[in-house]
């Protein structure tokens, strides 16, 4: 089945360390994103890559760095730097990034720094 | 700049109610698209109707309807007959052609009481 894979589904660390969370598709879809929830909240973009090799700055893009080194990978990595990184975060990806492209998601990692 | 509106945090009907969810937009493009997506309690996103600016139809599916209204720059939507496992956060997302990034409003949570 074609589909977006995030693992795991939760995820602990202790506070410091960096941490990556895989995001895998099997769609052939050009772009991938990340996203981050809080709770009570909407999902604001922390990067996006329109193709291989390439990736841009989200709104909150700070204290997290990701790499696109395959097309159907997009890992995201959560470094010390990052103030408040406990949240839900969810990959997504299109097929282009024209306005009419629907995003697809996958299941989320929530993570949880002690 | 772009923006969604959300203003319902939280609703909750008994089933069998109809309910709407609204959603007011801003954008200084003439070319947008606008989304409705699912989140239930597993945490996935699910894709439930996307519309363009240059369409203002009504569309229904099943017990779903979306009443695009470009006068009032909104797009609600409307359950009727609600069922219990329509309970799920439900998100308005606007995206136009000046950009690629997808915004989304703060998301509606809805409850609907067997």
């Amino acid at each position: 089945d074609g589909g977006i894979t995030q693992s795991p589904k939760y995820l602990f660390r202790k506070e410091g360390q960096n941490v990556t969370l895989s995001c895998e598709q099997n769609l052939n879809h050009d772009a991938m994103y990340w996203y981050r929830q809080d709770p009570g909240q909407g999902l604001r973009l922390i990067y996006y890559s329109q193709i291989v090799n390439d990736f841009q700055k989200g709104d909150i893009a700070e204290g997290y760095s990701v790499s696109r080194e395959k097309k159907e990978s997009f890992p995201l990595t959560v470094t010390s730097a990052q103030k408040n990184p406990t949240a839900f975060y969810l990959c997504a990806s299109s097929d282009g990034t024209g306005p009419w492209n629907e995003q697809f998601f996958g299941p989320g990692t929530r993570l949880t720094v002690l | 700049a772009q923006k969604v509106t959300q203003a319902q945090t939280e609703i909750s009907v008994v089933e069998k109610e109809d309910v709407t969810l609204d959603c007011v937009y801003e954008t200084r493009d003439t070319t947008y698209y606008l989304f409705w997506y699912k989140q239930p309690p597993s945490g996935e996103l699910v894709f439930l109707i996307r519309r363009n600016s240059f369409d203002e139809q009504n569309e229904i599916s099943g017990r779903y309807s979306w009443n695009f209204q470009k006068s009032t720059s909104s797009f609600n939507f409307t359950i009727t007959a609600s069922q219990v496992v329509d309970s799920a956060v439900y998100f308005c997302a606007l995206k136009g052609t000046s950009g690629s990034r997808l915004t989304f409003g703060e998301g509606t949570q809805l409850t609907v009481n067997p």
